[in-house]
């Protein structure tokens, strides 16, 4: 089974601030990466797909990269509303799939 | 638009069965695999079974394997998810998910709002 491990578990960051969230797999997963975004008391909402395709509808601040075992959630000039937690989720060959532990993003 | 509504949560004893529904509308719900994902009391994420599209394949994650089946009725826009032999540790949001895909690789792409299962004697 394949293992996606996040960084950080938690950060408090500032408005405008950039933010780089890291999702590293456990073996070699091409592009089969993609990042949602949990409010509280919320569904989660599909972010960006396959690494770094966009999702219609999603702030253009919000953006991805990385192939292979290592990538990146990066939210340019942070808003208030973007406070949530953060999973990555892998799709790799046939399941099971798994998500990463998430990362909580505090606004201060 | 894409409308995904679980049902059937409760609370159950340890050792007992529960069976969720998820009602699909507002897609061609043949065409779309579907995916069951779950989160325990403020904790994160857990993937559970996947079904493809026509349910003659079905995947499951380790910790519910040999417990838990999901079928679909494709004449009632309806997945399904029967829990057997339940553990404390099942107690979670239970989330249906439709595929997201692109080149025959597939992932959750719309969620429904989830529905609560409660192990406890």
């Amino acid at each position: 089974e394949i293992v996606l491990t996040q960084s950080p578990d938690f950060q408090s960051v500032t408005p405008k601030e950039k933010v780089t969230i890291t999702c590293r797999a456990s073996q070699s997963i091409g592009s089969t990466l993609h990042w949602y975004q949990q409010k509280p008391d919320q569904s989660p909402k599909l972010l960006i797909r396959y690494a770094s395709q966009s999702i219609s509808g999603v702030p253009s601040r919000f953006s991805g990269s990385g192939s292979g075992t290592d990538f990146t959630l990066t939210i340019n000039s942070l808003e208030a509303e973007d406070a949530a937690t953060y999973y990555c989720h892998q799709s790799s060959g046939l399941p099971p799939y798994s998500f990463g532990q998430g990362t909580k993003l505090e606004i201060k | 638009q894409v409308q995904l509504v679980e049902s059937g949560g409760g609370v159950v004893q340890p050792g007992g069965s529960l069976r969720l529904s998820c009602a699909a509308s507002g897609f061609t719900f043949s065409s779309y695999g579907m995916h069951w994902v779950r989160q325990a009391p403020g904790k994160g994420l857990e993937w559970v079974a996947y079904v493809r599209n026509d349910g003659t394949k079905k995947y499951y994650a380790d910790y519910v394997k040999g417990r838990f089946t999901i079928s679909r009725d494709n004449s009632k826009n309806t997945l399904y998810l029967l829990m057997n032999s339940l553990r404390t540790e099942d107690t979670a949001m239970y989330y249906c998910a439709k595929d997201d895909c692109s080149g025959g690789n597939c992932h959750p792409g719309d969620w429904g709002q989830g529905t609560l299962v409660t192990v406890s004697s």
